[in-house]
């Protein structure tokens, strides 16, 4: 069975460019996250959906990233304009019940 | 709202010496908690949970860890480590009645393995 897969791995962009990353979650997982990890910290959660709502965007920063889960499946989350302090790892995980989540290897932004 | 602490960011162990990895929650409601783990260029990797029942929980490859609410921890030990466990490890918890839902990770303890 294959995992939760999101592309790019790695990504350079200068400062107020835009980024995009994708993720495909495990088949049949109805909740998808987006998660920052920063260095030296652990995740925190950006987003949560079940299926195609976005239940919990508490934490994601409104004014420049949005994302998006069109059909409940695939994900892209965006930044527009990127910043500097928005360098971090993004991780994508899916679950389908309490207990588990299962994380992609994640997108290592690198803003100039 | 839910906190982790993991006091310790990095841990040198020779190897086959025992290991204590120490996560302490705050959270005034019924928790679920978690280790991840991470290992070099991999992604997030569930190492063992605690949901309800028995309060030992272990995993496949010899890590144990021990739910104890008294003094709100979730300690992750092993007896023997090998060179294969040097990862970073990360202690999550989340409030039972929402599952998933609030999962909040700790910053992470990092497990060198010296040979």
């Amino acid at each position: 069975e294959a995992g939760v897969v999101q592309s790019p791995r790695y990504k350079i962009i200068e400062k107020k460019q835009p980024v995009a990353f994708w993720c495909n979650p495990i088949s049949g997982h109805n909740t998808l996250y987006w998660y920052r990890q920063n260095l030296g910290q652990g995740p925190e959660l950006l987003i949560r959906y079940e299926n195609e709502e976005a239940v919990d965007d508490s934490q994601l920063p409104k004014d420049r990233f949005s994302a998006e889960r069109l059909k409940g499946v695939d994900s892209t989350l965006k930044i527009q304009p990127a910043e500097l302090g928005d360098s971090a790892v993004y991780l994508c995980a899916s679950s389908s019940g309490p207990g588990e989540l299962f994380f992609g290897e994640g997108s290592r932004l690198t803003v100039l | 709202a839910q906190s982790v602490t993991q006091l310790d960011s990095q841990v040198p162990v020779f190897e086959e010496a025992p290991v204590e990895l120490r996560c302490n929650y705050s959270s005034s409601v019924s928790v679920y908690l978690f280790w991840y783990v991470q290992y070099p260029n991999q992604g997030l990797q569930l190492l063992l949970k605690y949901l309800s029942g028995s309060t030992l929980v272990e995993s496949i490859n010899g890590f144990e860890a021990e739910f104890n609410k008294s003094q709100t921890s979730f300690h992750l030990r092993k007896p023997s480590v090998h060179i294969s466990d040097t990862a970073e490890y990360f202690c999550a918890v989340s409030i039972s009645n929402f599952g998933n839902e609030k999962l909040t990770f700790g910053t992470g303890t990092r497990l060198t393995i010296i040979p």
